[in-house]
């Protein structure tokens, strides 16, 4: 079985600041494949990133940067110098390579970026 | 990437009627995934629509209650049958990507039920 835990319900920072959102996940899977989307208000789901779990090679895509940790089970997930367009929902998810397709979601966390 | 066309965008619905809520792939796929976001949640699976197949619901959900339509491998279709307000959410269909590991997602629909 597996779960994704995203502890943080709503987080709200002022625009330029740095934010990390947490990302906690369990798994009895060897290989699996862990992602973060973004949902703006608009309410479509972006895709931002996948990982594979025997990748643990940090990314960083322009403002955007994930730590994946397997010690801890986390893959957090920081924006540097956020926008105000970065406010939106952010999901993590998992699921095993060897699943049909079927993603396990976190809750989601609320990312306000204020001006 | 996947791009992926589903309509309506949003909808306002009286109770007791139906809706049919269509999703077009720009290219072959064998899975499609539905999901239902209710407000302020994550995304919970309603079913895998298979081509040539029926198809498969999570449980809590029922194929009379949300029969699924997948007549080809770039289109499928969700009825949301007999609404109550309970079913007020947002819709999303969902693809794998080329390469089976991401998920791709369209635009959503928004459901109210009145």
């Amino acid at each position: 079985a597996q779960k994704v835990t995203q502890a943080q319900t709503e987080i709200s920072v002022v625009e330029k600041e740095d934010v990390t959102l947490d990302c906690v996940y369990e798994t009895r899977d060897t290989t699996y494949y862990l992602f973060w989307y973004k949902q703006p208000p608009s309410g479509e789901l972006v895709f931002l990133i996948r990982r594979n779990s025997f990748d643990e090679q940090n990314e960083i895509s322009g403002r955007y940067s994930w730590n994946f940790q397997k010690s801890t089970s986390s893959f957090n997930f920081t924006i540097t110098a956020s926008q105000v367009v970065d406010s939106a929902v952010y999901f993590c998810a998992a699921r095993s390579t060897d699943s049909n397709y079927q993603l396990i979601w976190g809750a989601g966390t609320k990312l306000i970026i204020k001006p | 990437s996947a791009v992926i066309s589903q309509k309506p965008s949003r909808d306002i619905c009286q109770r007791g009627t139906s809706l049919t809520i269509q999703c077009q792939v720009d290219s072959q796929v064998t899975m499609m995934f539905w999901y239902r976001q209710q407000p302020g949640q994550s995304l919970t699976l309603i079913a895998t629509a298979n081509q040539g197949s029926e198809a498969t619901y999570e449980s809590g959900f029922v194929i009379d209650k949300f029969p699924i339509s997948r007549p080809n491998l770039t289109f499928s279709t969700l009825t949301v049958s007999n609404m109550s307000p309970e079913d007020s959410s947002i819709y999303l269909c969902s693809v794998p990507g080329s390469g089976g590991t991401e998920a791709f997602f369209g635009q959503g629909t928004r459901l109210t039920v009145v």
